[in-house]
């Protein structure tokens, strides 16, 4: 079964420093990746997606993500957190049999002033 | 444009009531679906449309139904509420790319509590 693993509920980390929500994945085939943000009391908006070419993809708000094939995983990145991107990050994946998302199950990003 | 808009916003039932969810995009996305979200749990698909006529079944449909007489349109009906359905609801639009469906957008969402 196609799958995503966000193994991290919550990351901390301190306005101006560099962050990192991880995550892996499990699919049969080539992998489309995606990442979407939820602030609080929103829906859920695209972020970034990986579908070929370059591992390095960048996303809106200064956000990246690296693709790793042979670790299988998808981590986002910024280089610099703001407060401002404390939310809910969830990675998905594109079921290539069904065309369907599958969702992880989210990471809450905090980050201290 | 709109986006994807979600009425009500909020909404308490008893259980055993029936309800409609009401979800319409003005984008002209062929690809329509809901989502229900519970901690811990992300986002799961409940029923999808690829198209006006056409629904489909996602991971948790018990209890819930759908249809799709207009592209705009996509309501969910709870024909008699559990405890079990409170959560948070999303409807979801996209459009059809060469490699699938790709990118989603979201509608704000509903609450829904049942006693």
């Amino acid at each position: 079964a196609q799958s995503v693993a966000q193994p991290e509920d919550q990351v901390n980390v301190a306005e101006g420093n560099p962050l990192t929500v991880k995550c892996t994945y499990s699919v049969s085939g080539n992998p489309y990746l995606f990442w979407y943000v939820q602030y609080p009391n929103r829906g859920l908006q695209f972020l970034l997606k990986y579908i070929t070419g370059d591992n390095l993809v960048k996303g809106s708000y200064g956000f990246e993500a690296e693709f790793n094939k042979s670790q299988t995983s998808f981590h986002l990145k910024k280089p610099s957190a703001l407060v401002s991107d404390s939310a809910l990050y969830f990675c998905a994946v594109r079921d290539s049999n069904t065309d369907k998302l599958i969702f992880g199950t989210g990471t809450r990003l905090q980050v201290f002033p | 444009n709109a986006g994807v808009t979600q009425t009500p916003k909020f909404q308490v039932l008893k259980t055993g009531q029936s309800m409609t969810l009401q979800c319409a995009q003005d984008m002209n996305h062929e690809y329509m679906s809901w989502y229900r979200q519970d901690p811990g749990m992300g986002l799961r698909l409940i029923h999808y449309s690829v198209g006006a006529g056409i629904t489909d079944q996602g991971e948790v449909p018990n209890g819930y139904n759908v249809s799709r007489s207009t592209t705009e349109d996509f309501p969910l009906r709870l024909l008699s509420a559990a405890p079990s359905q409170t959560s948070v609801y999303f409807c979801a639009s996209s459009y059809p790319t060469g490699e699938g469906w790709e990118t989603q957008y979201f509608g704000p969402g509903t609450r829904l509590l049942v006693l």
